[in-house]
């Protein structure tokens, strides 16, 4: 069974105090691991794919690092806007095209 | 905007209920995935469908059941509601069945009383 921890559950921040958030995962062949963002209420918003290790990937303050164990989500400089909850999913052959979600990491960004 | 579209947004109703939750897929893709949402499960796949079949089953309730329609948008229906279906229920989609992004519609908030 797939299976996604993320850490930590929630994390403050001052504005531009940069971080990682971690996303741990055990799946039978990784065929994509993903990056969402959630505001509250709304439907996640993806963000990345990874599909092997070593691959990264930035979009503006954002870069997501992917081994065969876990993936970072590096956060550099953040700013209020930031404030989301960020999900990571994977997708395994086995599994076929369902995501196994993790948990979240609540981020608050203070200014 | 992910261009996925989901109705209605919010549907309280009570216990025994049977309610049908409605999704529109982003133009051009033909695979469509339920998620519920709730507090102390997190995001979890219920059903996918593809082109009008079925293809994959996640954690589905017997009592939960959807459909994918010819113009492919899809329902998910839920009967004999009880306070623990209360719950954020996602649509997504994906360009085809094997395709790895999925985009998610804004959700329906269901509250069971």
């Amino acid at each position: 069974e797939d299976q996604v921890t993320q850490s930590p559950e929630a994390l403050r921040l001052q504005e531009g105090e940069s971080s990682s958030l971690n996303c741990s995962y055990t799946v039978s062949g990784l065929r994509g691991l993903f990056w969402y963002r959630q505001d509250p209420g709304k439907g996640p918003e993806f963000l990345f794919t990874l599909y092997s290790a070593g691959e990264e990937k930035e979009k503006e303050r954002l870069k997501a690092t992917l081994t065969k164990k876990e993936s970072f989500l590096h956060i550099t400089a953040p700013k209020p806007e930031d404030s989301a909850t960020y999900l990571c999913a994977v997708q395994g052959w086995v599994a076929g095209n369902m995501l196994t979600f993790g948990g979240g990491t609540r981020l608050m960004v203070k200014p | 905007d992910s261009g996925v579209t989901q109705t209605p947004k919010h549907l309280i109703t009570a216990t025994g209920q049977r309610v049908t939750l409605r999704c529109s897929p982003r133009s051009g893709d033909l695979s469509v995935y339920w998620y519920q949402q709730s507090l102390d499960q997190g995001l979890q796949f219920l059903i996918q469908y593809y082109n009008g079949e079925e293809r994959a089953k996640g954690n589905i309730l017997e009592r939960f059941s959807a459909q994918q329609f010819p113009d492919l948008h899809s329902e998910l229906n839920l009967s004999s509601l009880e306070l623990g279906d209360s719950a954020l229920y996602f649509c997504a989609s994906s360009v085809d069945g094997t395709s790895n992004e999925q985009f998610f519609g804004p959700g329906t908030r269901l509250t069971v009383l």
